[in-house]
């Protein structure tokens, strides 16, 4: 029983290079969710998806896309990489009380 | 929308001392809220949650939280604390906002 699956789990990227962090889930939950965690800040919320077929900003949305491409798959995707986009990744899928599965995180570079 | 706070960003314990973090929260419908756990290189877990009903909540590993409507506060507790719970723990609300966390350090 996978969970959470995240993709790459460690990534070093050039500033204005582009890449997408997949994030799949084996447990049928309608809600999935992204978030960058950074000393000091905790994790802030950048995109989620409600349900299939919807997407919503979150708290910190600028300079990444997402796509909900079916129930098990949300991506994350920055089109031009910048260092402010230094972080550690992580997906969440949503159970209905609003309980929360993490993905192992990416730990992302960008140089 | 309902958001949370945590205001001690490291604490020091030694091995023993008993635990509380604090967590205030917003007013905001319906109130639903969490602690969860990062221990050292891995992701969230979930220590405990509260819906409704009893105030007092226990969780995971000898952790209980109170929820204490009169002051907006979920602080989580534990009487004891061991070296293995030295970790980073974060209280969040049913927006799925986090606060910005605590990082605890039990010391041998």
């Amino acid at each position: 029983n996978a969970g959470v699956t995240q993709t790459p789990k460690f990534q070093v990227l050039k500033t204005g290079q582009s890449m997408t962090l997949q994030c799949a889930q084996d447990m049928n939950h309608n809600s999935m969710y992204w978030y960058r965690q950074d000393p000091g800040m905790g994790l802030r919320l950048i995109y989620y998806s409600a349900s299939e077929g919807t997407t919503d900003k979150g708290e910190v949305p600028n300079g990444y896309n997402v796509s909900r491409l079916n129930k098990r798959e949300f991506s994350l995707r920055l089109e031009s990489a910048a260092p402010s986009q230094t972080s550690v990744y992580f997906c969440a899928s949503i159970r209905t009380e609003m309980l929360a599965f993490f993905g192992q995180g990416t730990r992302l570079t960008v140089v | 929308a309902q958001s949370v706070s945590q205001h001690n960003h490291h604490v020091i314990l030694s091995e023993a001392a008993s635990l509380e973090l604090g967590c205030n929260y917003s007013y905001g419908g319906t109130v639903n809220l969490f602690w969860y756990v990062q221990y050292p290189g891995q992701h969230l877990q979930l220590l405990l949650k509260y819906f409704s009903g009893d105030p007092l909540v226990k969780g995971i590993k000898g952790f209980e939280a109170e929820f204490i409507k009169s002051k907006f506060s979920f602080n989580l507790r534990k009487p004891s604390v061991q070296w293995s719970d030295t970790a980073e723990y974060f209280c969040a609300s049913n927006d799925m906002r986090f606060g910005a966390g605590t990082r605890l350090t039990v010391k041998p």
